[in-house]
């Protein structure tokens, strides 16, 4: 069965410090990798998503995750924080191409 | 507003009555799936259709638990004699059917407190 380890659950960083979120999944099959942010108030949103290819992907509001295959890892990060990254980040995976397995998730609180 | 809507966004209950929410997709999306988050966890699978055909059930899913897409446009999902454990917040997503690639996209979710 497919599972996601997120490893913190509550992040607090000042605006301008740079942010790594970890992820780790368990499946032994070819997967696709996604980190989905729910802003205060909003619903679920992808942030970025690996299919294949370059295991370094951007995503959107200069967030990025690389997939490391060997460490089945995807963590994300983003160099510089602000306070509008305040939210809850989700990674999940899809195994089998239907359903989404969703880590805990983490929650991220940046201080003006 | 085109993305996917979910009803109500609230619901209250008492315990033993049952409850049906609804889901409209973006429109040109072939599937539909449910998820259900609780306090603390990140969603978890419930259920998916691929259009009007329920393909998966998760064993979460009991059997107070039934969801349609009957023209495999909208899907309800109806819980029967609601308990304090099915309070959570169900969540609906709708893709394309694309094989291994197909991204979700989240609707606002309905928050469901049974008392």
């Amino acid at each position: 069965a497919q599972s996601v380890s997120q490893h913190n659950h509550h992040v607090i960083l000042s605006e301008a410090a740079s942010l790594e979120l970890g992820c780790n999944y368990s499946y032994g099959g070819t997967v696709n990798l996604f980190w989905y942010v729910q802003y205060p108030g909003q619903h679920l949103q992808l942030l970025l998503k690996y299919f294949s290819g370059d295991p370094l992907v951007k995503g959107i509001k200069g967030f990025e995750a690389e997939f490391i295959k060997s460490k089945f890892s995807f963590n994300l990060r983003k160099p510089s924080v602000q306070w509008s990254d305040t939210a809850e980040y989700f990674c999940a995976v899809n195994g089998d191409g239907n359903k989404l397995v969703f880590g805990a998730g983490t929650i991220l609180r940046v201080k003006s | 507003d085109t993305g996917v809507s979910q009803n109500p966004r609230h619901k209250i209950t008492k315990r033993g009555q049952n409850v049906t929410f609804r889901c409209d997709p973006i429109s040109e999306h072939n599937r539909l799936y449910w998820y259900r988050q609780t306090l603390g966890q990140g969603p978890e699978f419930l259920t998916y259709f691929q259009n009007e055909a329920q393909l998966e059930k998760s064993r979460l899913l009991s059997d107070r638990f039934s969801a349609e897409r009957p023209k495999g446009s909208f899907s309800t999902l109806e819980i029967q004699r609601t308990e304090q454990g099915d309070s959570a917040m169900y969540l609906c997503a709708s893709s394309l059917s694309s094989g291994m690639n197909n991204e979700q996209f989240f609707g606002p979710g309905t928050r469901l407190t049974v008392l």
